[in-house]
């Protein structure tokens, strides 16, 4: 199988524990983007990365959150210290970025499902 | 402010009927637009998509329509089949950015 892949699938942690979890994208997209959804709500964007770099964070990815991808292959997310409000299911997504032209189509992942108690 | 809106949050429709699923939204710099599905405890699955240059695009039982000047669009599945049932979510986006999701529809699709 070729698609996005993320693990772990579930992960239920107790409040102010760390977690990290890791993307792999499709082999030969060179964008790579974090998404996170809540229940009754659309994926909301987190970050993204072109190769090894990351170009772009939202306002919801608070100090706690770090993510890399340090070959431009793979990708982490790390919250430290979790909250009650991290609950969510993070999603992994990856494109073919400029080389797409004009329709750059994002595929995601599975998903991880996170939840702190 | 939410750029991307579905504000249909389900829709209930018969088998072998047409769905028509709607999606609006606010941002003149968004060029391409997407449409994806999802069950419950997946990830999205892209479904079609359509770029601004374009006001149909077509695939199988799936076709997407873009009204540029109303800033709407929709998805039309015809005949609709029971597996078509699940959460759809228009995505919008300036070409090579992040997407910007709706709130999504659910569809079911009844016998």
């Amino acid at each position: 199988d070729t698609g996005v892949s993320q693990n772990p699938r579930h992960k239920i942690t107790k409040r102010g524990q760390n977690v990290t979890f890791r993307c792999d994208p499709i082999s030969e997209h060179n964008r790579l983007y974090w998404y996170r959804q809540t229940l009754g709500q659309g994926p909301e964007f987190l970050t993204y990365f072109q190769n090894e770099a990351q170009l772009e964070k939202s306002r919801l990815l608070s100090d706690r959150f770090s993510a890399e991808r340090p070959k431009g292959s793979f990708s982490t997310l790390e919250i430290q210290r979790t909250e009650q409000g991290d609950s969510a299911m993070y999603l992994c997504a990856s494109s073919l970025g400029l080389a797409a032209g004009g329709e750059d189509t994002q595929y995601f992942g599975p998903g991880t499902r996170l939840t702190v108690l | 402010d939410q750029q991307v809106k579905q504000n249909s949050p389900s829709l209930s429709v018969q088998e072998g009927r047409i769905s028509i699923l709607n999606c609006d939204y606010t941002n003149s710099m968004f060029d391409y637009f997407l449409w994806y599905k999802k069950y419950p405890a997946e990830g999205p699955t892209f479904l079609i998509s359509i770029s601004s240059i374009k006001d149909k695009n077509e695939d199988g039982r799936f076709t997407v329509f873009l009204n540029k000047s109303a800033k709407h669009l929709s998805l039309h599945i015809v005949p609709s089949q029971p597996g078509d049932s699940a959460v759809y979510f228009c995505a919008a986006t300036p070409v090579g950015d992040k997407l910007i999701f709706g709130t999504g529809t659910r569809l079911q699709v009844f016998p």
